[in-house]
């Protein structure tokens, strides 16, 4: 199957640091990304979705100017935690699309700590 | 009400039993259901997919669906200790509307 790399598989920072996510598809050209985050024995819930060359599509309740994502070619976006409080702790994934609604590839997950 | 309801088990099993996984959704309006199997600490991994109501069977996995009951499974025959993980449903519209269960966890056991 198709490949999503996502960097880095674990991060800790400090309270008021910011740090980058980055996803990427190795195989193909991801017309959207998605980017979720997951709480322990909780549902993944969508934080917005990115389209290559436009600006993301926030959920509702998620702060844009705190999650800045870029998309900024067919096989790469980002999510930058800006100034990071230990309760954005938490794990954040990615996926990808090139299309379709049931063509979707997960990135492996970022365990972010904020210490 | 969740969207989408998933008993999070946890759930144990012996190594050969059948296993099935559940989940109930409200919004009629979704159209493609998905499984997805999460090892811990790693990304989700797509399973299974399915469009309309009925079966679909891989190997060892068949994902049902029951649209009149809003009501989907995933059953595992001869279910093996690598097995054992997080199974997510998913549910979706169009793509951007994709919506997950809470995830069961699965332990099988030899």
């Amino acid at each position: 199957g198709a490949v999503v790399s996502q960097h880095p598989s674990r991060v800790i920072c400090k309270s008021g640091t910011s740090v980058k996510i980055e996803c990427r598809s190795l195989d193909f050209q991801a017309t959207t990304m998605f980017w979720y985050r997951q709480f322990p024995k909780q549902s993944l819930m969508l934080m917005a979705t990115s389209n290559e060359g436009s600006k993301a599509t926030y959920e509702q309740g998620v702060e844009k100017d705190k999650f800045l994502i870029n998309h900024a070619s067919l096989t790469l976006s980002t999510l930058t935690v800006t100034s990071a409080h230990p309760e954005d702790s938490s794990f954040y994934i990615c996926s990808a699309s090139p299309g379709g609604p049931t063509e979707a590839f997960f990135g492996q997950g970022t365990r972010l700590t904020v210490v | 009400q969740k969207e989408v309801e998933q008993d999070p088990g946890p759930l144990s099993v012996p190594e050969g039993a059948i296993v099935s996984l559940n989940c109930t959704y409200s919004n009629s309006a979704f159209q493609y259901f998905m499984w997805y199997r999460q090892y811990s600490r790693k990304g989700p991994e797509l399973l299974m997919y399915t469009y309309s109501s009925g079966n679909k069977e891989d190997g060892r996995f068949t994902a049902q669906v029951d649209k009149s009951s809003k009501y989907i499974s995933l059953f595992i025959r001869d279910s093996q200790p690598s097995d054992s993980a997080t199974y997510l449903c998913a549910m979706t519209v169009d793509h951007n509307d994709m919506r997950f269960g809470a995830g069961t966890r699965l332990t099988v056991k030899p």
